[in-house]
Formats: C-alpha cells, structure tokens, sequence
C-alpha cells in the first residue's frame, strides 16, 4: 500500500539550516503537505505544495519536490530553538485520501 | 489557535470500559477526520465525517466507532479498551469544499490511558 517515510530525528545547530527529508511510493499525489507539532498540542500546518510544483518558498521555509524520485524536502533558514518539534510529512491522493509519515523530531543544539 | 476543539484532554480509564471522545470543528468545515497517534504506529488515520456522513474509513477498530450530528461536532466511541488503545486521538476538520483537497486543521488531541 501507500507509504510516507522519514527520517526519525535530526539534530541542527541554532542559526544553521534544518533539512527534513520525505519519501512517498504514491503514485496519484495531488498535494503534500508539512505539518509541526511542538510537545502537547496538535498538528500545526506549515506549508503545502501542489505535485505540479518543484519549489515553494514561504519565508524561512523551503519545500522542494522532486516528482520522478518521490522526494519532499523541508528546508528550515536560521533555525531557532522555537523551531524544535516534530515534523510530518503528509501526501494527499486524487481520492482525497492523506496518509501521515511517522515524523522527524528536530532537536536544536545552542 | 487552529479552531478545532476536542474534550476533554486527558482521560483515564480501564481495561473493558467505554470512552466518547469529543470534536467540535471549526466554524462552516463540513469534514472531520479521527486520527489515533502511537509511538509505535505513528499517525494513523481512523474515518472521516462529511456534513454527518461517513465518507471513508482507514485502520479503524471494530470496538471503534464514530458518528458526526446535525451540528457538526464529531464524537469518538472506544469500547472494550485494551492496554494497546492509550494513546493520542486527534481530530482535524477542513474546509467545506469536499474533494478540493483542502489542508486539515487540527485540534489539541485527547490523551487516552488505559491503566
């Protein structure tokens, strides 16, 4: 069946930039998404892009896409300590259907 | 704030028993999708509600179930919990077009423990 993998944890130097990797096998994507979720709340949406896209920017964030390998990136400018959590990955299918990576928690060394 | 309220946020109960969990979502969204998070399993999508129909279902439990009323709250039915069920339920709800691929806003969760 479908799936969303990442990459269970990443640590990054205050002011260096984070880059969460994303991998997806399916095939009919429409939208992916990025989420965030920080200790005790629920998921956050960060930014999202359409599978016809190979770039968004959204001031300090970067998603990139590469279609023909299946592979979202997230890339975080000057990350600062507020930026520690865990970051999901997420693809939407034509039948409106999203299936969640398991995350990537972002630890921010001083 | 993303607008999507889930009550209560904690809970704590046996094995056996019988849990509601409970979702308001935002103001005019007519989905609302039952998320279970595990360490283990990661996020995984339970059903979705749209405008009080179901609409589709993923890993859901037989001992689950869920319905959406006439205005708009969703709530989460687990019974005969077992240790393995302890864990955060989510509920995201988005906006009224369906199909149009709308991002999903999510609510603070409701953490579930089995003791």
């Amino acid at each position: 069946g479908e799936d969303v993998e990442q990459s269970l944890f990443l640590s990054v130097r205050e002011g260096d930039s984070s880059v969460i990797n994303c991998t997806y096998t399916d095939s009919s994507s429409t939208y992916l998404y990025w989420y965030k979720q920080e200790p005790g709340a629920g998921l956050q949406l960060l930014t999202y892009i359409f599978s016809n896209m190979d770039m968004k920017q959204d001031q300090r964030l970067t998603v990139l896409l590469n279609k023909k390998d299946k592979h979202l990136s997230l890339r975080i400018a000057d990350t600062q300590t507020g930026d520690s959590a865990i970051y999901f990955c997420a693809d939407m299918n034509r039948d409106d259907k999203i299936i969640f990576g398991k995350g990537t928690r972002l630890h921010i060394l001083p | 704030d993303s607008g999507v309220t889930q009550t209560p946020k904690h809970l704590i109960t046996a094995t056996g028993q019988r849990v509601t969990l409970r979702c308001s979502p935002r103001s005019g969204d007519l989905s609302v999708y039952w998320y279970q998070q595990s360490l283990d399993q990661g996020l995984q999508f339970l059903i979705q509600y749209y405008n009080g129909e179901e609409r589709a279902k993923g890993n859901i439990l037989e001992r689950f179930s869920a319905q959406q009323f006439p205005d708009l709250h969703s709530e989460l039915n687990l019974s005969s919990l077992e240790l393995g069920d302890s864990a955060l339920y989510f509920c995201a709800s988005t906006e009224p077009f369906q199909g149009s691929n709308q991002p999903q806003h999510f609510g603070d969760g409701t953490r579930l423990s089995i003791l």
